[in-house]
Formats: C-alpha cells, sequence, structure tokens
C-alpha cells in the first residue's frame, strides 16, 4: 500500500544526544515536510523540501537539521541545540504543485529526559 | 509573513451544524487546506479550497473568500465521531518554493 511512514512511534532520549526521526514515502510525492506539534497547540513548520538535494528552513529550523539524498526519504535530526525538543513529530508529504493535499505520517513522540 | 486564524474552541450538540471559521493573511495565496485531528492522531485532508465559493463533500462543506482573506468549515448532521481539532492550512508560494503553514487549530466537542 502507498503511503508514508514514521519511526518509531515513540522515543525516549537523554538531554544532550543528538537522535534522528526517520520518514519515508512511496507516494512518489517530491514535497516533504516536518511538523512539530506541542500538546494543545497547532502544527508549525520545521523544515521543507521540494525537490531531492535542496530543502528550506520553516519557521522554527533552529536546533534541527535535514537531508534529502533520495526522494522517499527526509529525515529529521533534532540537535543538542533545540532548547525544548519533547514534542509530536508529523512528517508530510505532497505532489509538487501544491494544490494537493497532504499527507501525514502517524508521527513520532518524541520525550528528553 | 503570514498569520491564520481560528477559534480555539467550540462545542455543539449531536445532529446540529456548526461552523468553524478561519481568517488568513498572507502573500503568495495558493489555496487553503481543512484538517481534522483526533487527539496523538495524525491529521487527515477534509478539503481544498483555491477559487471563491463553496466546496461540498457529504457532511462538510468548505468556503473561501480570497479577497476578505476567509474561510468556514461548516459540519452538518454532526455525530460525537465529529469531536476533534480541525486544522485551517494555508499553501503559500514564495520564491519558487510552496509552504503548507497551519492555523493552532479549532477544537470541537460535541456533547449528546
Amino acid at each position: 500500500d502507498g503511503g508514508i511512514t514514521q519511526s518509531p512511534k515513540y522515543l525516549f532520549r537523554k538531554e544532550g544526544q543528538n537522535v534522528t526521526l526517520s520518514c519515508e514515502q512511496n507516494l512518489n510525492h517530491d514535497a516533504m515536510y516536518w511538523y512539530r506539534q506541542d500538546p494543545g497547540q497547532g502544527l508549525r513548520l520545521i523544515y521543507y523540501s521540494q525537490i531531492v538535494n535542496d530543502f528550506q528552513k520553516g519557521d522554527i529550523a533552529e536546533g534541527y537539521s535535514v537531508s534529502r539524498e533520495k526522494k522517499e526519504s527526509f529525515p529529521l535530526t533534532v540537535t543538542s541545540a533545540q532548547k525544548n525538543p519533547t514534542a509530536f513529530y508529523l512528517c508530510a508529504s505532497s505532489a509538487q504543485t501544491g494544490d494537493t493535499e497532504a499527507f501525514f505520517g502517524q508521527g513520532t513522540r518524541l520525550t528528553v529526559v | 509573513g503570514q498569520n491564520i486564524d481560528q477559534p480555539t474552541e467550540m462545542t455543539a450538540t449531536e445532529g446540529a451544524i456548526v461552523q468553524i471559521n478561519c481568517t488568513y493573511q498572507t502573500s503568495g495565496f495558493n489555496g487553503l487546506f481543512w484538517y481534522q485531528q483526533h487527539a496523538g492522531e495524525a491529521p487527515t485532508f477534509l478539503s481544498y479550497n483555491v477559487l471563491d465559493g463553496l466546496e461540498e463533500k457529504g457532511r462538510f462543506s468548505s468556503f473561501l473568500s480570497r479577497s476578505k482573506g476567509y474561510s468556514y468549515l461548516l459540519l452538518k448532521e454532526l455525530q460525537m465521531k465529529d469531536s476533534a481539532s480541525y486544522l485551517c492550512a494555508v499553501a503559500r508560494l514564495g520564491g519558487g518554493y510552496n509552504k503548507l503553514i497551519f492555523g493552532a487549530g479549532t477544537r470541537l466537542a460535541v456533547h449528546p
């Protein structure tokens, strides 16, 4: 089945450690996005990519990094520079034109202790 | 920049109709989406508007006025399972890149 997969669903890390969240899609979508969601809040854009080997900062990129070496994959690294990393992270993909809906993965809930 | 505003919370009765409003200010407007999100789950697509007017899809309808920077989501014949957050999202085209920006969401509680 086509879709977008995030792993793991739950992730625990110690403060000061970098951690990488996986996002894979087999929808042949060009555009991929990473969002952060805090309790009771909306989605805030971290990074987005329209094409392989190209990505742009969103509204809250500080403390995060991404790569887009393959069309299917858009991993997000939460670095130790991110001051408050505990959150629900959502990955999404959409067709290049932008006039079609974004499909979301099931999310990764990251807890830093 | 961009700004998207929605009411934080709404309540309604099962079987009734509810309208959730969204206002936005953005350059490079390239369409408006509505998503539904149940607690702890991923958002799911409900509707897309890029031209002015009403789009109807079953119990859900969405309206857009680009000149007013205004949209609403209309939910009819409310069911208990409609209790969720409803997210308004604006597609913004700039510098050849298409960003999808979300509002904070409206939490809808449907009561018997």
